[in-house]
């Protein structure tokens, strides 16, 4: 089944930008999601479509996808952000959908 | 605003059942479809399934065959997991998330916020 690698953990200083990758066979050929994770809390969607924002997202969060590898990048990161981030697409083969396999952002 | 509130913490011993709740408000229930995830402790997430909130028709991820079942009150705009013949490995955050489409595009939002299901003995 198709797979979707995330990074291990990323630590950024406030202020800077962080990026996230998920990697994936041709994923530039298929549709990312992103969700984000504070601890205790449920998953929130902050980017769907590659790179649409949901009604509430600031304009920090954005995302792209070409290749192998679709990216999340939050721009003047702040404390708040600090969560495990996940990525997911649909398998048409299966039709299921497939989450990667989260990354943590800590925030320094 | 579609909100998804998701029954209480549930503490169980392994062989038992246990039957979450999920409430979806601000939205007709039947939009759209209803699906669950689950979380063990220190995990990622891992998708269950989904139910169609039209026909009640139910679909299973291939390692939540046989002791999970959907189900719904349409009436009331609820979703139901039942889970039987509990497992420690059972114990996780399961989540109950509705499923966006756009043009074939699938996508979960919002989601509940999770209920804990504990398995021990």
């Amino acid at each position: 089944s198709y797979v979707l690698t995330q990074p291990p953990p990323v630590s950024v200083a406030p202020g800077k930008t962080a990026r996230i990758t998920c990697g994936g066979n041709n994923i530039g050929s298929k549709t990312v999601h992103w969700y984000q994770q504070k601890p205790g809390q449920a998953p929130v969607l902050v980017i769907y479509y590659d790179g649409d924002r949901p009604s509430g997202i600031p304009e920090r969060f954005s995302g792209s996808n070409s290749g192998n590898t679709a990216t999340l990048t939050i721009s003047r990161v702040e404390a708040g952000d600090e969560a495990d981030y996940y990525c997911q697409v649909w398998d048409s083969t299966s039709d299921h959908p497939i989450f990667g396999t989260g990354t943590k952002v800590t925030v320094l | 605003q579609v909100q998804l509130v998701q029954s209480g913490s549930e503490l169980k011993k392994p062989g038992a059942s246990v039957k979450l709740s999920c409430q979806a408000s601000g939205s007709a229930f039947t939009n759209y479809t209803m699906n669950w995830v689950r979380q063990a402790p220190g995990q990622g997430l891992e998708w269950m399934g989904w139910i169609n909130t039209n026909t009640g028709n139910p679909t299973f991820a291939q390692d939540f065959t046989g002791r999970f079942v959907f189900s719904l009150d349409t009436s009331a705009g609820a979703a139901y997991l039942q889970i039987t013949s509990l497992k420690p490995e059972d114990t996780a955050v399961y989540y109950c998330a509705y499923r966006h489409n756009l043009k074939g595009v699938f996508w979960f939002d919002p989601w509940g916020q999770g209920t804990l299901v504990t398995v021990s003995s």
